[in-house]
């Protein structure tokens, strides 16, 4: 157990609808991180957020945004969803800003089903 | 664009036996990450590799980090079939806080 949670485990919607994933950090870790990881993309990096403030965006499509609370909980919202968005996304802890190096943590993830 | 490039994609290994999973990157970075994923499940840290020269051991798997052939490899000794996992090697993404992973290999170990 990595100390990272995530929710829902599974969630299953129709094209065009909007859901929202929600993550909770180790205690103590300040920058969450979200991935995609599909058959065909494997795992790509979608955004980060640190204390509270967002620091680095990677492939996230505009339809996606993220946001993290004063209590380091971080919620991605997914919209429009498309079949190709199915996926298997995570979220991962660091003490980056703390520590030297950037070992992240990863939660169980959450599979999206968009049919 | 920095890449990340795994070698072998797919390995499949009696037990017993040793074999070597290769990652090249093109990034200067000088920290490395190993990580294990079983179907379906999150990605485990496995090593973290600092230094150009860094040797880490975890029971039957050992990683090594040569930055300057910006090469890292993760050795597997008389492979047992609970080592059947996804293995994914990362480096850091620059200025980004992410990490950039390889393909991962898929590692399936036979009786």
């Amino acid at each position: 157990d990595s100390g990272v949670t995530q929710t829902p485990k599974h969630l299953i919607t129709a094209t065009g609808q909007r859901v929202t994933l929600r993550c909770s950090p180790r205690s103590g870790d300040l920058s969450v991180y979200w991935y995609q990881q599909s058959l065909d993309q494997g795992l790509q990096f979608l955004i980060q957020y640190y204390n509270g403030e967002e620091r680095a965006k990677g492939n996230i499509l505009e339809r996606f945004s993220a946001q993290q609370f004063p209590d380091l909980h971080s919620e991605l919202n997914l919209s429009s969803l498309e079949l190709g968005d199915s996926a298997l996304y995570f979220c991962a802890s660091s003490a980056r800003g703390l520590a030297t190096y950037n070992e992240q943590f990863f939660g169980p993830g959450t599979r999206l089903t968009v049919l | 664009e920095l890449k990340v490039e795994q070698n072998p994609l797919f390995l499949s290994m009696q037990e017993g036996k040793n074999y070597t999973i290769y990652c090249n990157y093109s990034t200067t970075s000088d920290r490395l990450y190993w990580y294990r994923q079983d179907p379906g499940k999150s990605l485990e840290s496995l090593f973290v590799l600092l230094s150009n020269g860094a040797v880490k051991q975890e029971g039957r798997l050992m990683a090594s980090l040569d930055t300057k052939a910006r090469l890292s490899t993760l050795h597997i000794t008389a492979a047992v079939h609970d080592l059947s996992a996804t293995y994914f090697c990362a480096v850091d993404g620059g200025s980004q806080g992410n990490l950039i992973f390889g393909k991962g290999t898929k590692l399936s170990v036979k009786p």
